[in-house]
C-alpha cells in the first residue's frame, strides 16, 4: 500500500502527558498538512509543510502542539502536557505540488 | 458564524431516490471547491471537484454558485453504497493547495 499511512492508529493516555504522531505522506508529496477533527464535525486544518518549510499554523495549534517534517518527508505532530479537548482523529494528508490532497486513516486520541 | 455551512441531516432516503445536498461558505475570496465523501470511521477521499460552470462524474453532479456563496451535491439513483458522510470543502487557493477548509459535513444514509 502506497498511500499515506500515519502511526499508531490509537493512542490512549492520561491528562499531562505527551504524545508524538507520525505521518508519511505518499512518496515524492512535497506538501503535507495535519488536521484534528472530532466527532460530527469535519476535519480542521493545523498545519501545513512544504518540503521542510511550515508554511501555515492555525491558531488552533496553541503554544502545547508542536510539528515538524526534518527531512521534507515525514512528519511528526506533538502534544504536550495533554487536555481532554485534545481527544480527537488526528489527520494527516499530502499532495503532489496544486493537486488533491489524499489522507491517511489518521491517529485517534483519547485523552483520559 | 461558520466558514462552510452543511445541513448536518441525516439524509434518509431509499435505493434509487435522487438526493441534494447543499452548502454555503462565508468567504468570497474561496478559490476551489470539492465534495469530499467520509465513511464513518475512515479518512475523508476526495469525491469531485466542483467548477462554476457545474460538473458532472456518473450519478454525481455539483454546482457552484459564486455570487451566492452556494455549492450544491446531488446524487441520482441512490445506491446502499452511497451512505456516507458528505463534506463541503473550499479552498481559498487555486487548485488543492494550502489548507482545505471543510463543513461539518451531510450524512446520507441509503435504505434499502
Amino acid at each position: 500500500d502506497t498511500g499515506v499511512s500515519q502511526d499508531p492508529r490509537h493512542k490512549i493516555t492520561k491528562r499531562g502527558q505527551n504524545v508524538t504522531f507520525r505521518c508519511d505522506p505518499i512518496s515524492e508529496h512535497n506538501r503535507l498538512y495535519w488536521y484534528r477533527q472530532t466527532l460530527g464535525q469535519g476535519p480542521e486544518f493545523l498545519t501545513y509543510f512544504q518540503n521542510e518549510a511550515q508554511l501555515e499554523k492555525s491558531r488552533l495549534l496553541s503554544d502545547r502542539f508542536s510539528a515538524e517534517r526534518p527531512k521534507g518527508s515525514f512528519s511528526t505532530l506533538e502534544i504536550q502536557r495533554t487536555e481532554q479537548g485534545d481527544s480527537a482523529m488526528y489527520l494527516c494528508a499530502s499532495s503532489p505540488r496544486d493537486r488533491a490532497q489524499y489522507f491517511g486513516p489518521g491517529t485517534r486520541l483519547t485523552v483520559l | 458564524r461558520k466558514e462552510v455551512e452543511q445541513d448536518p441531516g441525516p439524509f434518509n432516503v431509499p435505493e434509487g431516490a435522487t438526493v441534494a445536498f447543499n452548502c454555503t461558505y462565508s468567504n468570497s475570496a474561496s478559490q476551489s471547491f470539492f465534495w469530499y465523501r467520509q465513511d464513518c470511521r475512515k479518512e475523508p477521499k476526495l469525491l469531485m471537484s466542483v467548477y462554476s460552470s457545474g460538473n458532472e462524474d456518473g450519478r454525481f453532479t455539483a454546482q457552484l454558485n459564486r455570487a451566492s456563496q452556494y455549492i450544491s451535491l446531488l446524487i441520482r439513483d441512490s445506491k446502499l453504497s452511497d451512505s456516507a458522510t458528505y463534506l463541503c470543502v473550499v479552498n481559498l487557493h487555486s487548485g488543492n493547495t494550502g489548507k482545505l477548509i471543510f463543513g461539518q459535513g451531510t450524512t446520507l444514509q441509503v435504505k434499502p
